[in-house]
């Protein structure tokens, strides 16, 4: 079946420090692929997405690249601020699963001033 | 905000009980998923309908039921509730079923069993 794996957390970083955290996935035919954000106490956001191989996700500063090759999807951030202190999932859809979503387990990560 | 609303948003009850919760998707989006969030399965997608019909089920227990109604609100049910049943769920929508379209989540509603 479908999964996806991405690094555990926390991830603890310093204000302007790169981010990345690291997604890859199984899956049958072409998924997209999305990275949703839960900050403290709230739901899940969408951060960005991508619906193709080699298409770059991008907004508020992360990116992500679906790659088909590696099938990763890694999310990128060139300089954290403390605000991007939340929860991140990376997450696929199929449409021959129904078009859920299939989630990894969430990267917690904390920036500090 | 995602322009889903979910109520109620925190809701407290004992085993054995029964509960309704409730979810309104986007104005203009007919298909509407539930998933749960537990600390030891993760995020776990639970069911989905899509303007008025089941369209796919996850891992729901056969205790849970759901239904979409004309308005496309959707109700998710849990009876004979259990300590285990304690976790946020969440109601997600989506324009159509398509593999591309994006899922707009609620703020979720918090459930403890006691």
């Amino acid at each position: 079946g479908n999964s996806v794996t991405q690094m555990e957390g926390p991830v603890t970083l310093s204000e302007e420090a790169f981010l990345t955290i690291n997604c890859t996935y199984t899956a049958t035919g072409y998924p997209s692929l999305f990275w949703y954000v839960q900050y403290p106490g709230e739901g899940l956001q969408l951060l960005l997405k991508a619906t193709k191989a080699d298409d770059k996700g991008s907004n508020k500063g992360f990116e992500a690249t679906y790659r088909k090759e590696t099938t990763s999807f890694h999310l990128e951030k060139g300089s954290v601020q403390v605000s991007d202190s939340a929860v991140y999932f990376c997450a696929l859809k199929a449409q021959a699963a129904g078009n859920k979503l299939t989630f990894g387990g969430g990267t917690r990560v904390l920036v500090k001033p | 905000d995602s322009g889903v609303t979910q109520t109620p948003k925190h809701l407290i009850t004992a085993t054995g009980q029964r509960v309704t919760l409730r979810c309104s998707p986007r104005s203009g989006d007919l298909s509407v998923y539930w998933y749960q969030q537990s600390l030891d399965q993760g995020l776990q997608f639970l069911i989905q309908y899509y303007n008025g019909e089941e369209r796919a089920k996850g891992n729901i227990l056969e205790r849970f039921s759901a239904q979409q109604f004309p308005d496309l609100h959707s109700e998710l049910n849990l009876s004979s509730l259990e300590l285990g049943d304690s976790a946020l769920y969440f109601c997600a929508s989506s324009v159509a079923v398509s593999g591309t379209d994006t899922q707009y989540f609620g703020p979720g509603t918090r459930l403890t069993v006691l």
